[in-house]
C-alpha cells in the first residue's frame, strides 16, 4: 500500500502563508492525494484533492511535483482558524474498494 | 442541509453494557463510514455501507461490534459487550456516489467505557 510521511507538527503566522510537506514515494499512478483537516474537537472535513496538476480552491492549493512523490498543502493566509491537524491520504487497498486511510498527519499551530 | 447528525454526542457506559451509537447521514448520500479515533491508533475506518449494503467491514475490531443501515437516513454501530479499551469517538461520514468523492464527517460520539 501507498504510504505517506509528514512532520508531525508545524507552526505559523497568523495571515503568513503556509506549506505542509507531504511524502508519498511508493504512489502508484492511478492514486488520487487526498487532504483533510480536524479542527479541535470536530470530525475531519475535507481540504482538497488532485491527481497530477495542481489544483486550487477556496480553502487551499495543493501543489504536486512533476514525479508524484510528493505534495504541498498550501494554505495563502494562514488564519486562527485554520489550526487543525492535516492529514495527507492516498488511496489505499486495490479492486473496487478502497478505503480512506487516515495517518498522523501534521499538527498546524496558528500564532496571532 | 443539517450535515451528518450522530448521537448521543456523549456516552458513558459501564464495562459488558450494551452501546447504540446511531449516525443520520446527509440526504442523498449513497455512501456511509463509521471510523473510530483513538490517541494510540488515529482515525480508523471500521465499515463503510454503499446504498445500504456493508461493503467493507475489515475494520470491525471483532464480534462485538457490529454496524447496520436499514435504511437511507440511518446507521446503527452497536457494541455488545463493551469494554474498556472501546472507549474512543466515533465519527459517521457519508458521500456522495463514490467513496473516493469528498466525505462529510459527523461530530463524532464521544464513548467511555468504564
Amino acid at each position: 500500500d501507498a504510504k505517506t510521511t509528514q512532520p508531525n507538527s508545524m507552526e505559523s503566522n497568523e495571515e503568513e502563508p503556509v506549506h505542509l510537506p507531504c511524502n508519498h514515494s511508493t504512489i502508484s499512478g492511478t492514486d488520487y492525494i487526498h487532504w483533510y483537516r480536524q479542527l479541535p474537537s470536530q470530525g475531519p472535513e475535507y481540504v482538497i484533492h488532485g491527481l497530477t496538476s495542481n489544483v486550487n480552491n477556496r480553502m487551499a492549493s495543493l501543489a504536486i511535483a512533476e514525479d508524484r512523490k510528493s505534495s504541498t498543502l498550501i494554505l495563502h493566509r494562514a488564519t486562527l482558524r485554520d489550526a487543525a491537524v492535516y492529514y495527507c491520504i492516498l488511496r489505499d487497498g486495490g479492486g473496487s474498494n478502497y478505503k480512506l486511510t487516515f495517518g498522523k498527519g501534521t499538527l498546524l499551530t496558528v500564532n496571532p | 442541509d443539517a450535515g451528518v447528525i450522530q448521537s448521543p454526542r456523549h456516552e458513558v457506559t459501564e464495562m459488558g453494557q450494551e452501546v447504540t451509537l446511531r449516525c443520520k447521514p446527509i440526504s442523498g448520500h449513497d455512501y456511509l463510514f463509521w471510523y473510530r479515533q483513538t490517541m494510540m491508533r488515529g482515525l480508523e475506518l471500521l465499515i463503510y455501507f454503499n446504498n445500504n449494503v456493508p461493503i467493507d467491514d475489515s475494520g470491525m475490531p471483532e464480534d462485538r461490534f457490529s454496524a447496520k443501515m436499514p435504511n437511507a437516513s440511518f446507521s446503527t454501530l452497536k457494541i455488545q459487550p463493551s469494554e474498556p479499551r472501546d472507549s474512543a469517538v466515533y465519527f459517521c461520514a457519508s458521500s456522495f456516489q463514490g467513496i473516493w468523492n469528498e466525505q462529510f464527517f459527523g461530530p463524532g460520539t464521544r464513548l467511555t467505557v468504564l
